[in-house]
């Protein structure tokens, strides 16, 4: 099985609000990763998880804040978006960080208004 | 360097035919290459991937070559279906650190009609 689950499937919040997104994998992989999606364009990694820790922030502004609870869990805390944060917001992940296969959940479609 | 060039943006095949789309890199560092699928709404799914060992690598109807001198390598659909109608995505790993960052390109809109 190489599932990825993501919640909720549709998100819209204020540019005030605080929300999180939560990513969820139970293949025992190690590697998580979050990307952002604007339509019509390629996927872009915002951060990586590597055995639980942090190994890279790709200069992602501070109102998204990532946490990684344990192996199976990965959740992106919101606050204080901007209306261009609206996207497609991808959680995924692989056996190992490196090159190997990297796997996709659903995605959490949000909408700051 | 860290580019990955995709072409065409857009593709129109008819029922049964071969869709080809093609990618081109420069980081020779570049070891890993994946092919994803997208369609409206959804996350992207793994279609195939290939290293640079082997010069082609088929799996069904989805067929990636290869062409390490050339710094190019492609995705071929065969008999392509109208449910094949979808973005298709090529990548590459990003090194050195085994970091797992995938490098996209920009996407192919594939549409197959009946």
């Amino acid at each position: 099985d190489t599932e990825v689950t993501q919640t909720p499937k549709h998100l819209v919040m204020g540019m005030t609000n605080k929300k999180s997104l939560k990513c969820e994998q139970h293949m025992g992989h190690r590697a998580m990763y979050w990307y952002k999606q604007k339509a019509k364009k390629p996927p872009e990694l915002m951060f990586v998880y590597s055995y639980e820790k942090l190994s890279i922030n790709e200069s992602v502004p501070s109102r998204f804040s990532p946490e990684c609870p344990n192996s199976s869990l990965l959740n992106l805390h919101l606050h204080a978006l901007q209306p261009e944060d609206s996207a497609l917001y991808l959680c995924a992940s692989s056996q190992e960080p490196g090159p190997y296969e990297q796997y996709f959940g659903p995605g959490t479609r949000l909408t700051v208004t | 360097q860290q580019q990955v060039k995709q072409s065409p943006q857009s593709l129109i095949v008819q029922k049964g035919g071969i869709s080809i789309i093609n990618c081109a890199y420069e980081n020779t560092a570049f070891d890993y290459f994946p092919w994803y699928q997208q369609f409206p709404g959804k996350g992207p799914a793994l279609l195939i991937a290939i290293r640079p060992d082997v010069s082609e690598k088929k799996e069904g109807r989805f067929t990636i070559s290869f062409n390490k001198s050339a710094k190019q390598f492609s995705l071929h659909i065969m008999d392509s279906q109208p449910g094949d109608s979808a973005t298709y995505f090529c990548a590459a790993s990003n090194q050195p650190g085994n970091t797992g960052k995938l490098i996209f390109g920009q996407g192919t809109t594939l549409q197959v009609k009946p």
